[in-house]
């Protein structure tokens, strides 16, 4: 029964398109995040979301926007996709915000976008 | 800024031979250091947390150690399972407890 599990996997599309990436977590954790891990394997946080609220919104484009319906879940939606974007985008998710000092996250396997 | 640094990049080991990896840390005041595993096509796997300089944790064939200013992970007579990359990261003592990642250390154990 997977943790952390991210849809779709893989997801290929044309400049200028707008796409959604899902994640759900059946851990019962109150904390999700997305990070964004680009060519140079290099991992970086976007979005943090504690029990439906915001947290952490680092310098992301408004073209990003999360979407938390329920603490289990969120999504990201990417509207006017440029070539840029392309990278592999991880959901993860922690206990809570306060215990994310555990370091201890889980993540899904990630969606790889690339936009052409 | 906040800035985590790891080296070497990459490092190919025979199995049985064992290294160390660095991950140089420079942060504001560090609530915690990270250590993660990640394969190929997957998600990074939490291995060690540690909070304090002089700490240490061990886990089968890795010990990841703390200074106040970078930690090693230590690995000893790898074996070819152990191929991964290893990320190192930091969580700074600022007001949104966010977690920063480095850029992580290819380990490839040819058997």
């Amino acid at each position: 029964d997977t943790a952390v599990s991210q849809t779709p996997k893989y997801l290929v599309t044309q400049m200028g398109n707008d796409k959604s990436i899902k994640c759900e977590q059946n851990l019962g954790h109150d904390t999700m995040y997305w990070y964004k891990q680009d060519s140079k394997k290099f991992l970086k946080i976007m979005f943090s979301y504690n029990n439906k609220e915001l947290i952490i919104n680092e310098t992301v484009p408004n073209r990003f926007s999360p979407k938390s319906p329920d603490k289990a879940h969120l999504n990201l939606h990417i509207n006017s996709l440029e070539l840029g974007d392309s990278a592999v985008y991880f959901c993860a998710s922690s206990q809570d915000m306060w215990r994310a000092n555990t370091g201890e996250l889980f993540f899904g396997e990630g969606s790889r976008l690339t936009v052409l | 800024e906040d800035q985590v640094t790891q080296s070497p990049e990459a490092l190919r080991l025979q199995e049985g031979e064992s290294s160390s990896l660095n991950c140089s840390y420079t942060v504001s005041g560090l609530r915690g250091l990270f250590w993660y595993r990640q394969d190929p096509g997957k998600g990074p796997e939490f291995l060690f947390t540690l909070y304090s300089a002089g700490e240490e944790k061990e886990k089968e064939r890795l010990k990841a150690t703390l200074t106040k200013k970078e930690s090693f992970l230590h690995i000893t007579a790898p074996k070819p399972e152990d191929s991964a990359t290893y990320l190192c990261a930091v969580q700074a003592s600022d007001r949104d407890d966010k977690i920063i990642f480095g850029k992580g250390t290819r380990l490839h154990i040819l058997p």
